[in-house]
């Protein structure tokens, strides 16, 4: 089975902080994703990594960037948090079936 | 790019009834449907998924059924249980190896016993 892992599942932090977050998998997945899930909009892509140091801008990257130096590994990072970015964000993984393999997801709160 | 529309947003049923959900796209290029059920404190996983050149796919009580010249297409969920009971989310892609999918907004679904 595949695996994807998020390194919290609950986070808080300050308006302005620097904010990172963490997803392994453990499948050899070329493709991997960040989403942002809010009520009533879906899941809403930020970025996403064909290849180690690939990445491309999703539909909303405003505020975030990303760091893909391992395959098995994807970060997600908001330079300066502010508080219209507590949400819940996603992790996918695909390994070129185009079927995606979430991870259980990190609700951050930015105060 | 790609717009997908899901409805309902909202679905209660009676254990034992039928449910339906229906998405519409606008890409006609898209050719792979995937659906996603998201439990409470998870996240979503894979349940059915159909490509366009299928009309129709069935796994025991949940189907899924494809009209591309309409661009939609529906999941069926029959002699639904409390366990069935989650966000459903539909998705939209072009199928190519980048995978990038377009998400439906998502439907919550009470199962009520």
């Amino acid at each position: 089975d595949v695996k994807v892992t998020q390194s919290s599942r609950y986070l808080v932090k300050r308006t302005g902080e620097k904010v990172f977050l963490e997803c392994v998998q453990d499948m050899d997945h070329e493709n991997m994703f960040w989403y942002r899930q809010d009520p009533g909009l879906g899941l809403r892509l930020i970025y996403f990594s064909y290849d180690v140091k690939m990445k491309e801008k999703g539909d909303i990257p405003e505020g975030y960037s990303v760091s893909r130096e391992k395959k098995e590994r994807f970060s997600l990072i908001l330079e300066s948090a502010s508080t219209n970015q507590t949400s819940m964000y996603l992790c996918a993984t695909d390994g070129g079936s185009d079927t995606q393999y979430f991870g259980p997801g990190t609700r951050l709160t930015v105060l | 790019g790609e717009n997908v529309e899901q409805h309902p947003s909202t679905l209660s049923v009676q254990e034992g009834d039928s449910a339906v959900i229906k998405c519409t796209y606008s890409d006609s290029a898209s050719n792979y449907f995937p659906w996603y059920k998201q439990e409470l404190g998870k996240g979503p996983q894979l349940i059915i998924d159909i490509r366009s050149n299928v009309g129709e796919k069935k796994d025991q009580r949940i189907a899924v059924t494809l009209n591309k010249t309409a661009k939609h297409f529906s999941l069926h969920i029959t002699e639904t249980q409390p366990e069935d009971s989650a966000v459903y989310f539909c998705a939209a892609s072009r199928g190519t190896n980048a995978g990038k999918s377009t998400f439906g907004d998502g439907t919550t679904l009470t199962v009520k016993p």
